[in-house]
């Protein structure tokens, strides 16, 4: 059984581009939700995918944004890239709403370093 | 604004003692769960344990416990039986039935032979 894949692991950009981010969730699960972590932080909110829709968002800029496809797998997109962006980007997929609270599968993550 | 709150940014333990890492947070709500999360140098996320506010038994999940106590708004995770596979870095994470998971900063755990 497959758990969270994101991919890439790694990667370098440059200040002002844009950078995509995949993952696709756990076998069964449908909803998908984005965390940057800062190093030496705990991981933050970005926001979460259900159902191909945004249905929460944390404190992020509009630079940062996300799709979610009829597969369940999910993208999160950030434009105009600044160096506070670098970070570990941590996809968690989850199934369904109520009772699955705090079940979250996490990938391994997708270092971001921003030039 | 609910925030979680790790004071011990480090910890270090002898394997096959007992160690407990200390986690306060604050919220008004009276209907939460309380995570503890463990990241190694994998930096996959795993839950550790999970407590329901609206239970007063503590949570254990074989050598993890927790100790629970809503009035002060404590949670803190013990581990028993130290081993050297638990080192790691340890988030503290709070959810209020949103979709959000609220972490503190992390106590990095080191365990030594």
């Amino acid at each position: 059984d497959a758990g969270v894949t994101q991919s890439p692991t790694h990667l370098i950009k440059t200040r002002g581009q844009q950078v995509t981010l995949r993952c696709s969730p756990k076998s069964g699960h449908d909803t998908v939700s984005w965390y940057q972590q800062a190093l030496g932080q705990g991981p933050q909110f970005i926001f979460q995918y259900y159902e191909e829709e945004e249905r929460q968002r944390g404190n992020f800029p509009d630079r940062f944004s996300g799709h979610q496809f009829p597969n369940y797998s999910s993208e999160l997109n950030v434009n105009a890239l600044l160096l506070g962006d670098s970070a570990l980007y941590l996809c968690a997929s989850s199934s369904g709403l109520a009772g699955s609270i705090g079940e979250l599968f996490f990938g391994e993550g997708s270092r971001l370093t921003v030039l | 604004a609910q925030t979680v709150t790790q004071s011990q940014p480090e910890m270090s333990v002898q394997e096959a003692e007992t160690v407990t890492l200390s986690c306060t947070y604050d919220t008004s709500e009276n209907n939460y769960y309380l995570f503890w999360y463990k990241q190694p140098p994998s930096r996959q996320m795993i839950l550790v344990i999970r407590q329901e506010a609206y239970k007063q038994q503590n949570a254990t999940e074989n050598r993890f416990s927790v100790n629970f106590q809503k009035a002060a708004k404590s949670f803190s995770l013990k581990i028993s039986d130290s081993q050297l596979g638990d080192t790691a870095m340890y988030f503290c994470a709070f959810n209020d039935n949103t979709d959000k998971l609220i972490f503190g900063t992390g106590t990095r755990l080191q365990v030594f032979p």
